[in-house]
């Protein structure tokens, strides 16, 4: 696709439910980025992932949330046992690779935990 | 003490006045420094990136560094009630970003 897609947009769950939530990348980026960002919050970073291996993984905030990232490309970010303090926009971000090239970002999905 | 430190207004200005927007970090192995604007409910884009001292200027939008300050800054000028946003510094390989600073342009 042109851009980097992420879904679902909306995503609504009880507490204690795992969610999934998907980054589709631009073609030919190998790096790829997971962001948190909650009301009036910067953007927290999550992990990063070169191709499919995770060399930095130094965000994640609990062994709750996981992620991967299969055939260079699609990534899936998991929160299991979801938790009040889980809702938040979850950002997707690619990148060519190279750390002094443009980073681009999805839409989010923004998770509401009730 | 946070990476980046990024005042997080919110800042209101009349239409067509110049805006300055800072950021100050701690680390000096940064070297790469990106401005992104961020409408509500939208993900962030990239506005300006500069990877050394000194200025560069884009438009109405014009990033300055000081390295030996640590310290970055975005001028806009002739601002628009369009350029209303929040403005995120970022910096870094993996894209440390400041809180984000609320901008509102009134008419």
């Amino acid at each position: 696709g042109a851009g980097v897609s992420q879904s679902p947009s909306n995503k609504v769950t009880e507490k204690g439910k795992d969610v999934e939530l998907r980054c589709d990348p631009i073609s030919g980026h190998t790096a790829l980025y997971w962001y948190r960002q909650s009301l009036g919050q910067g953007l927290e970073f999550l992990i990063y992932f070169q191709g499919n291996s995770a060399p930095d993984k130094s965000g994640l905030p609990s062994d709750r949330f996981s992620a991967e990232r299969t055939g260079g490309s699609v990534s899936t970010l998991t929160i299991q046992r979801t938790q009040q303090e889980d809702s938040a926009v979850y950002l997707c971000a690619s990148r060519t690779g190279g750390v002094g090239t443009e980073a681009f970002f999805g839409q989010g999905t923004r998770l509401t935990v009730v | 003490q946070k990476e980046v430190e990024q005042d997080p207004g919110p800042l209101s200005v009349p239409e067509g006045a110049i805006v300055s927007l800072n950021c100050t970090y701690s680390n000096s192995a940064f070297q790469y420094f990106m401005w992104y604007r961020q409408y509500s409910r939208k993900g962030p884009e990239l506005l300006m990136y500069t990877y050394s001292s000194g200025n560069k200027e884009d438009g109405r939008f014009t990033a300055q560094v000081d390295k030996s300050s640590k310290y970055i800054s975005l001028f806009i000028r002739d601002s628009q009630p369009s350029d209303s946003a929040t403005y995120l510094c970022a910096m870094g390989g993996k894209l440390t970003f400041g809180t984000g600073t609320q901008l509102k342009v009134e008419l």
